[in-house]
């Protein structure tokens, strides 16, 4: 079946440490990859997304890496603050067949940043 | 601004009752999506809409119902059949069915007493 899954449950970082995120993905159809932020009891905040055709993109303190070769996706964060405490979840969209268009979540990673 | 507005905030069901939660977006888009959330755990999808008056079940339908009778609602009840209902539920939507421009809503986390 298609999943989506993290390397590591937990990361705990000092402030101004540069934190890195790691998701594995199994559908190798998947044309379109998200990085979430969850705070407690909130909703998901979108971050920052990449498509297939792409293997890196960046953006505010961010940047997103994709090796489509071992379908392996990272999220860097530079220099983390406090306020990137939260649970960092990878997604993706389906590009086909049933999961079309269907955003499939992996367990998530519980970033903690100590100040 | 526009955006997603999932009402209530909090919601207690009693045992062997249906509940229904809201789930308005002004954004305009064609398709919408409700997702179950446990503690510790990722998202799994119950139900989506890709367009008015049709829906599909996702991974873990069974106990809920969805109606998509405009575009800008997608109403989710939590039917008695569903054993285990205390989770964070949330909804989300995009522009298209190719997920573009993804957006939660901010959550209900409903509780059974």
């Amino acid at each position: 079946g298609e999943s989506v899954g993290l390397h590591l449950p937990t990361l705990s970082v000092q402030e101004g440490d540069n934190s890195i995120i790691n998701c594995a993905y199994s559908n190798s159809a998947s044309d379109y990859f998200i990085w979430y932020k969850q705070e407690s009891g909130k909703g998901p905040q979108f971050i920052i997304d990449i498509r297939s055709n792409m293997d890196k993109r960046q953006g505010q303190r961010v940047t997103v890496l994709l090796n489509k070769t071992v379908k392996h996706l990272s999220l860097q964060i530079a220099a983390t603050q406090p306020g990137d405490s939260a649970v960092y979840f990878c997604a993706e969209i389906g590009a086909g067949g049933t999961s079309y268009g269907k955003l499939t979540f992996g367990q998530g990673t519980i970033l903690t940043v100590h100040p | 601004d526009g955006g997603i507005t999932q009402s209530p905030k909090y919601l207690f069901r009693k045992e062997g009752q249906n509940v229904t939660l809201s789930c308005e977006q002004n954004l305009n888009h064609d398709a919408m999506y409700w997702y179950r959330q446990d503690p510790g755990q990722g998202l799994r999808l119950i139900y989506y809409s890709q367009i008015v008056n049709d829906f599909q079940k996702g991974d873990i339908a069974e106990g809920y119902s969805v109606s998509r009778e405009k575009k800008e609602s997608f109403p989710l009840t939590v039917t008695s059949a569903q054993k285990n209902p205390t989770a964070f539920y949330l909804c989300a939507s995009s522009r298209d069915d190719r997920g573009s421009g993804y957006t939660f809503g901010s959550g209900t986390r409903l509780t059974v007493v």
